[in-house]
C-alpha cells in the first residue's frame, strides 16, 4: 500500500519560503510510471493545482503559480519536494501531495490523482 | 472562481438518487479532456472516485457512476447513503490554460 505523508513549518512569514516535504512509503518516487502532484486548498475554498513532476524530472507548472515554485524530488530519501517564495497570506492552505496514475481510454492518455496524502496546514502570517 | 463549474450544495434523502453537474467551455472538456471526480471528507485525504469519466477504481461502490457529454459532465449517487455526505470535486484538463484545472465543489448533504 502507497502511503504519502505530507510535511514542513506550519507556519512561515510574509516574503519567506514555504518549503514543504512529501515522504513516500510503499512505493519509489523514481517508478517511471507514475508522477507526483502538489495540490492546495485555501479555507473554505476549492482544490487549486501547483505544479507536477513527471518521471522524465521534468515539472510542469500552474501558470499562476509558475515564477514562484519549484518541485523536485530526492530519490535517495523518496521525497517530492516543494518549494514557494515570496508567499503571502493568500498561499495560506491545506497543502497535498498526489500520486498520479496515466489512465487510457478511447481519447488517449489522461492523468489523475490516484493517491493523496493528509495535507498539512500552512499559514503565512507575521 | 473556478474554471469548472459545480453546484455548491445538493442534497437527498437515503436511499435516493442524487446529480452533481460540472460545466465546463470548449478549452476543458468540450476540447476532449477526461473528467475525474473525488469524494473528500474534510480533514481527510480526498479520494479518487471517477477516473475518465466514467470508470471506478476499484473498491469504489458501482452506486457511483460518472458521465460526459459536450462541454459538461455529471457525477451520480443511487441509493445514497448517510457515508456519501461529503464534498465532491470534478476535474479535468484545460488546454488555453495549459493545466490541471478543478471546479468549486458540491457539498453532498444526505436529509
Amino acid at each position: 500500500q502507497v502511503l504519502l505523508q505530507e510535511s514542513g513549518p506550519g507556519l512561515v512569514k510574509p516574503s519567506q519560503t514555504l518549503s514543504l516535504t512529501c515522504t513516500v512509503s510503499g512505493g519509489s518516487v523514481s517508478s517511471g510510471s507514475y508522477y507526483w502532484s502538489w495540490i492546495r486548498q485555501p479555507a473554505g475554498k476549492g482544490l487549486e493545482w501547483i505544479g507536477r513532476l513527471y518521471s522524465s524530472g521534468i515539472p510542469s507548472y500552474n501558470p499562476s503559480l509558475k515564477s514562484r515554485v519549484t518541485i523536485s524530488a530526492d530519490t535517495s530519501k523518496n521525497q517530492i519536494s516543494l518549494n514557494l517564495r515570496s508567499v503571502t497570506a493568500a498561499d495560506t492552505a491545506v497543502y497535498y501531495c498526489t500520486r498520479d496514475n496515466v489512465y487510457y481510454d478511447a481519447n488517449g492518455p489522461s492523468l489523475a490523482f490516484e493517491i493523496w496524502g493528509q495535507g498539512t496546514v500552512v499559514t503565512v502570517s507575521s | 472562481q473556478s474554471v469548472l463549474t459545480q453546484p455548491p450544495s445538493v442534497s437527498g434523502a437515503p436511499g435516493l438518487r442524487v446529480t452533481i453537474s460540472c460545466s465546463g467551455t470548449s478549452s476543458n472538456i468540450g476540447a476532449g479532456s477526461d473528467v475525474h471526480w473525488y469524494q473528500h471528507l474534510p480533514g481527510t485525504a480526498p479520494k479518487l472516485l471517477i477516473y475518465a469519466n466514467n470508470n471506478r477504481p476499484s473498491g469504489v461502490p458501482d452506486r457511483f457512476s460518472g458521465s460526459k457529454s459536450g462541454t459538461s459532465a455529471s457525477l451520480a449517487i443511487t441509493g445514497l447513503q448517510p457515508e456519501d455526505e461529503a464534498y465532491y470535486y470534478c476535474q479535468s484538463h484545460d488546454n488555453s490554460l495549459s493545466g490541471v484545472v478543478f471546479g468549486g465543489g458540491t457539498k453532498v448533504t444526505v436529509l
